[in-house]
């Protein structure tokens, strides 16, 4: 159980163009989705926090204009990178929790590389 | 200062190995303590987790958590080959979670 998919798993676009990443839970419902990006031999870094029908909360120096974040129903959070640039490309992971209170329950995706070129 | 430091490795063993994982931290309002396993380009495994100080073990693996100290850590007893990940400690206070940098594990055969 506790399954999270995200699609695309690799994707590769132009400068300027936008893309749209989906994060779903296939067997629970997930009252609140993570989304984190990962560069290169580093850590995971929230961007943002996303409770379904209410907006996302964007951590500082993530900027909510170019990451819009969508958690529009229990089982489904999109991220569109809106013109994407270079600098954008990474690896993009969503989680899931099912609990209000547990934190430590965060079930992962398997993450979306992203390459603007 | 970052939040949670954790030494990137790379770390080499041989099979069969004990493998010693630490963090430091340095927010005392910690309250869950996670060790992650990941592999090359795949999303984090939850290994283990344990809430406040203590020691917690499953099969080969313990983590031990110091709130004393701010320092916890993941061993790995007889460790394998598929041992070979990226692991990553993780803590959180109010439902966010703050990763370490994660350390490169390879175990030799």
């Amino acid at each position: 159980g506790a399954v999270v998919s995200q699609h695309p798993s690799r994707v590769i676009c132009k400068s300027g163009t936008s893309v749209k990443i989906e994060c779903r839970s296939l067997d629970f419902q997930a009252t609140t989705m993570f989304w984190y990006r990962q560069f290169p031999k580093q850590s995971l870094m929230l961007m943002a926090t996303s409770n379904e029908g209410s907006k996302a909360t964007y951590e500082q120096g993530v900027e909510k204009d170019k990451f819009l974040i969508n958690h529009a129903s229990l089982t489904l959070s999109t991220l569109t990178v809106t013109s994407a640039h270079p600098e954008d490309s990474s690896f993009y992971i969503c989680s899931a929790v099912s609990g209000r209170d547990s934190s430590y329950e965060q079930y992962f995706g398997p993450g979306t590389r992203l390459t603007v070129t | 200062q970052k939040e949670v430091e954790q030494d990137p490795g790379p770390l080499s063993v041989p099979e069969g190995a004990i493998v010693s994982l630490n963090c430091t931290y340095s927010n005392s309002a910690f309250q869950y303590f996670m060790w992650y396993r990941q592999y090359s380009r795949k999303g984090p495994e939850l290994l283990m987790y344990t809430y406040s100080s203590g020691n917690k073990e499953d099969g080969r693996f313990t983590a031990q958590v110091d709130k004393s100290s701010k320092y916890i850590s993941l061993f790995i007893r007889d460790s394998q080959p598929s041992d070979s990940a990226t692991y990553l400690c993780a803590m959180s206070a109010g439902g966010k979670l703050i990763f370490g940098q994660g350390t490169e594990l390879s175990v030799k055969p």
